[in-house]
């Protein structure tokens, strides 16, 4: 059974630039998160997908978005990118839209914004 | 609005020591609360999962417990080593979204 896996691991963009980061749901999971750390922050919650559609949104702004894939697998898009974006990215899966049996992390993008 | 806290945001003590993680909430109308291991740089890895029905959950040398009327949740580590040295986050389950709400961890070091 295979974990959640992230690509890529390291990333440098340019502000104003877009950016693409993907994740493999792990084997069996349905749902996938997407979560943003900041340095010395707790994760901060993105958004959810549930069998490709997204069920739950944090409080960020439409240059976010995200896709899940027939196969569960998952991208996040992030647009005009800007200084702040510069952060851990991690994705999440899980068996059921609720979290009901827990979340299994990946090992994230960290993504550098300059 | 839910907010998760955890204290103390440090911790340093010697090997071989019992310590326990503390994590509060403020909304008690969770689905559960899982403990979360991160080392630096990297992705989480989950120690436990409670539902919020149970009280406590055991795994190995780890014990967490919940009281949701309180608002809180304990990490208990036995018998500390320096391999538990790490960032220790706990999140709770939003009911009917998943979404988790984390609190801002609590870094342990453990000094041989």
């Amino acid at each position: 059974e295979t974990g959640v896996t992230q690509s890529p691991t390291h990333l440098i963009k340019t502000r104003g630039q877009q950016v693409t980061l993907r994740c493999s749901s792990q084997s069996g999971h349905n749902t996938v998160s997407w979560y943003q750390q900041a340095l010395g922050q707790g994760p901060q919650f993105i958004f959810q997908y549930y069998r490709e559609e997204e069920n739950g949104r944090g409080n960020f702004p439409p240059r976010f978005s995200g896709l899940q894939f027939p196969n569960y697998s998952s991208e996040l898009n992030v647009n005009a990118l800007e200084l702040d974006d510069s952060a851990l990215y991690l994705c999440a899966s899980s068996l059921a839209g609720t979290g009901r049996y827990g979340y299994t992390f990946g090992s994230g993008t960290r993504l550098t914004v300059v | 609005k839910q907010e998760v806290t955890q204290i103390p945001a440090a911790l340093s003590v010697p090997e071989g020591e019992n310590l326990v993680l503390n994590c509060s909430f403020t909304d008690s109308a969770i689905y559960n609360l899982q403990w979360f291991r991160q080392d630096p740089g990297k992705g989480l890895t989950s120690l436990l999962l409670i539902q919020s029905s149970q009280r406590e959950q055991t795994s190995g040398r780890l014990n967490a417990s919940l009281d949701k009327s309180s608002g809180r949740s304990t990490l208990y580590i036995a018998a500390s080593q320096p391999g538990d040295s790490a960032t220790y986050l706990c999140a709770v389950g939003a009911r009917y979204t998943g979404k988790l709400i984390f609190g801002q961890g609590t870094t342990l070091q453990v000094k041989p």
